[in-house]
């Protein structure tokens, strides 16, 4: 079955840039969607489209995309910002829908 | 605004079976496709079905195939999800979310917990 690839963990210093890399053979073919989640809440989407921001998304959050790699960049993080990091695309068919197994953004 | 609320988990022994429900406001459920999307403890999101605006289409993941429906009832706003021959590996938080115009998950609920337990 088809997988998304993402680091378990990132650390970042308030002030500094997190990026956050999913990778996947299928990516060239399927947008990527990213989806912001903080301890006991539901998922957030930030960023679609591998480069749109929904609206009341922070501009300091950007996508984008590089062959069967997209990352998601936070720049100048902020201690709010801590919390586990889900991309998500679909198979080359865009026949269902796949999630990255999450990266946990900590803020040092 | 749009709130989707989630209901129906639980514990529940391993081959037994569990409905869960999610009732939407906030925009024109009758539509939108939904999902049932789950997250076992510690681990990652797992897509598990879809539902198109009018009931015709669904899809589902491999893994719950022949135990798993999703349904829903446009009259009621509400979304099902019927889960027969629970298994272990089924026990995660299971949350319903909406399709949007070109994204997938655009909004989700809080979450239901469900636990397959001897």
């Amino acid at each position: 079955s088809y997988e998304l690839t993402q680091p378990p963990s990132v650390s970042v210093s308030p002030g500094q840039t997190a990026r956050i890399p999913c990778s996947g053979d299928a990516l060239p073919k399927q947008y990527a969607f990213w989806y912001q989640q903080k301890p006991g809440q539901a998922p957030v989407l930030v960023i679609y489209n591998d480069s749109e921001r929904p609206s009341g998304i922070p501009e300091r959050f950007s996508g984008s995309r590089s062959g069967t790699t997209v990352t998601l960049t936070i720049s100048g993080v902020q201690a709010e910002d801590e919390a586990d990091y889900h991309c998500q695309s679909a198979d080359s068919n865009g026949t269902y829908w796949v999630f990255g197994g999450g990266t946990k953004v900590t803020v040092l | 605004q749009v709130q989707l609320v989630e209901s129906g988990g639980g514990v529940v022994q391993p081959g037994r079976s569990l409905r869960l429900s999610c009732v939407a406001s906030g925009f024109s459920f009758s539509s939108f496709g939904l999902h049932w999307v789950r997250q076992a403890p510690g681990k990652g999101l797992e897509w598990v079905a879809v539902i198109s605006y009018d009931g015709s289409h669904r899809k589902y993941i491999e893994s719950v195939k022949g135990r798993f429906t999703i349904s829903r009832d446009n009259s009621k706003n509400t979304l099902y999800l019927q889960m027969n021959s629970l298994r272990t590996e089924d026990t995660a938080v299971y949350y319903c979310a909406k399709g949007g115009r070109g994204v997938p998950f655009d909004y989700w609920g809080q979450g239901t917990l469900v636990t397959v337990s001897s």
